[in-house]
């Protein structure tokens, strides 16, 4: 079956580093790739996306870029903040004849020391 | 635009008792779909529903159930439960509509149901 995996955490980094977060997939056709974020005692909010292949989804200077190539959507910022503190995931959307359903990877924890 | 809601935001129950957990999606999206987060297991995806019927079911045993009103509020229950449901419960929605080539489609989560059963 379809699968998604992230690199393991948890990321720890000092206030304005780059960050990379990996994430390769295991799909048959062509997924949309999702990724997001979790803060401390909240659901999940979507941070970016791309819905084909060299698909740039970009957010509050988060970017990823749908590879088919590496089947990668790895997970950049150039300078990250405290407030970037936080779960990531990545996810790809697996749709069976209509019917949607997520799949996650594992989860990163993010640490950002200011 | 309201978010969607999930009710209670915490549940304590006992071994053995039913739990019965609600979400209320944006309003005119149609379908809803439930997941169960654990440290362990991660984000595993219970349920989905669109127009009152269930559409795609994860690998969950039966004592898990949910169903969706008319007004496309959900509704999920577990029968039974056992220590291993402690868990954050999270509903989302989205606007997908039947069509197979629709991608444009996102899920909006809620914040969660923490269940701990005890």
């Amino acid at each position: 079956g379809n699968s998604v995996t992230q690199m393991e955490g948890p990321v720890t980094l000092s206030e304005e580093a780059f960050l990379t977060i990996n994430c390769t997939y295991t799909a048959t056709g062509y997924p949309s790739l999702f990724w997001y974020v979790q803060y401390p005692g909240e659901g999940l909010q979507l941070l970016l996306k791309a819905t084909k292949a060299d698909d740039k989804g970009s957010n509050k200077g988060f970017e990823a870029t749908y590879r088919k190539e590496t089947t990668s959507f790895h997970l950049e910022k150039g300078s990250v903040q405290v407030s970037d503190s936080a779960v990531y995931f990545c996810a790809l959307n697996e749709d069976r004849g209509g019917a949607q359903k997520l799949v996650f990877g594992q989860g990163t924890r993010l640490t950002i020391n200011p | 635009k309201a978010g969607v809601t999930q009710t209670p935001r915490y549940l304590i129950k006992t071994r053995g008792q039913q739990v019965t957990l609600s979400c209320s999606p944006i309003s005119g999206h149609r379908s809803v779909s439930w997941y169960q987060q654990t440290p362990g297991q991660g984000l595993q995806f219970l349920f989905e529903y669109f127009s009152e019927t269930q559409r795609n079911k994860g690998n969950f045993p039966g004592r898990f159930s949910g169903r969706q009103f008319s007004n496309s509020r959900s509704e999920m229950n577990v029968s039974t439960l056992e220590l291993g449901d402690s868990a954050l419960y999270l509903c989302a929605s989205s606007s997908q509509r039947k069509l197979l080539w629709d991608m444009n489609t996102e899920a909006f989560f809620g914040q969660g149901t923490r269940l701990t059963v005890v």
